[in-house]
């Protein structure tokens, strides 16, 4: 057990949807990074908070944000849902935000998008 | 777009075999880190490696680092069913220093019990 919780496992929803995916981060870690995994695109990275700022975007597209709230947990939002967008989506955190830090990945949850 | 590639992309080994990993990647990095993922679950850190450093080492696991090649191997000793799982480089390429993590396309290893 990584520490990092993510709800919720499984989401199943349709086209033009939106959706909200949340994670806690491990106790004591500052920051928080979201990634997505699909079988064409792989593990891309989508975005880092560190503290309730965001640090770095990649590969995230205009119809996802993120946030990160007081308490340190963060909220994926994904909307106008496309049949791409099925995919696992990762949460990690980290102690720091600087390169060089392990990173203790969540369970995922699995989005379908019919 | 993946910063790296595995290579083999899957390989079969037979419990008690060696197995080794290589991973390439396109750009100067300043850590590159091992993960392993069973099988739709979330990723696992292995071992880190800083850029200065050429070797680690950590149990059965074994890394090596060349930046001239930008690649990196990881050695699994004495393999075990358990061992199963999908295994992933990722290196830090962000130029700003944060720990964003680039990930490669991933080794799938099978353990034959």
């Amino acid at each position: 057990d990584s520490g990092v919780t993510q709800t919720p496992k499984h989401l199943i929803t349709a086209t033009g949807q939106r959706v909200t995916l949340r994670c806690s981060p491990r106790s004591g870690d500052l920051s928080v990074y979201w990634y997505q995994q699909s079988l064409d695109q792989g593990l891309q990275f989508l975005i880092h908070y560190y503290n309730g700022e965001e640090r770095a975007k990649g590969n995230i597209l205009e119809r996802f944000s993120a946030q990160q709230f007081p308490d340190l947990h963060s909220e994926l939002n994904l909307s106008s849902l496309e049949l791409g967008d099925s995919a696992l989506y990762f949460c990690a955190s980290s102690v720091e935000a600087h390169r060089g830090y392990e990173q203790y990945f969540g369970p995922g949850t699995r989005l379908t998008v019919t | 777009s993946q910063q790296g590639e595995e290579d083999p992309q899957a390989l079969s080994i037979q419990e008690g075999e060696n197995a080794t990993m290589n991973c390439s990647y396109k750009t100067s990095i300043n850590n590159l880190q091992w993960y392993r993922q069973n099988s739709g679950r979330g990723l696992v850190h292995l071992i880190l490696i800083r850029s200065n450093e050429r070797e680690k080492h950590s149990g059965r696991l074994r890394v090596t680092l060349d930046t001239s090649k930008k690649s990196s191997s990881l050695l699994i000793t004495a393999s075990r069913a358990a061992d199963t799982a999908s295994y992933f480089c990722a290196t830090d390429l962000d130029q700003t220093g944060a720990n964003n993590l680039f990930f490669g396309t991933g080794t799938r290893l099978t353990v034959i019990p």
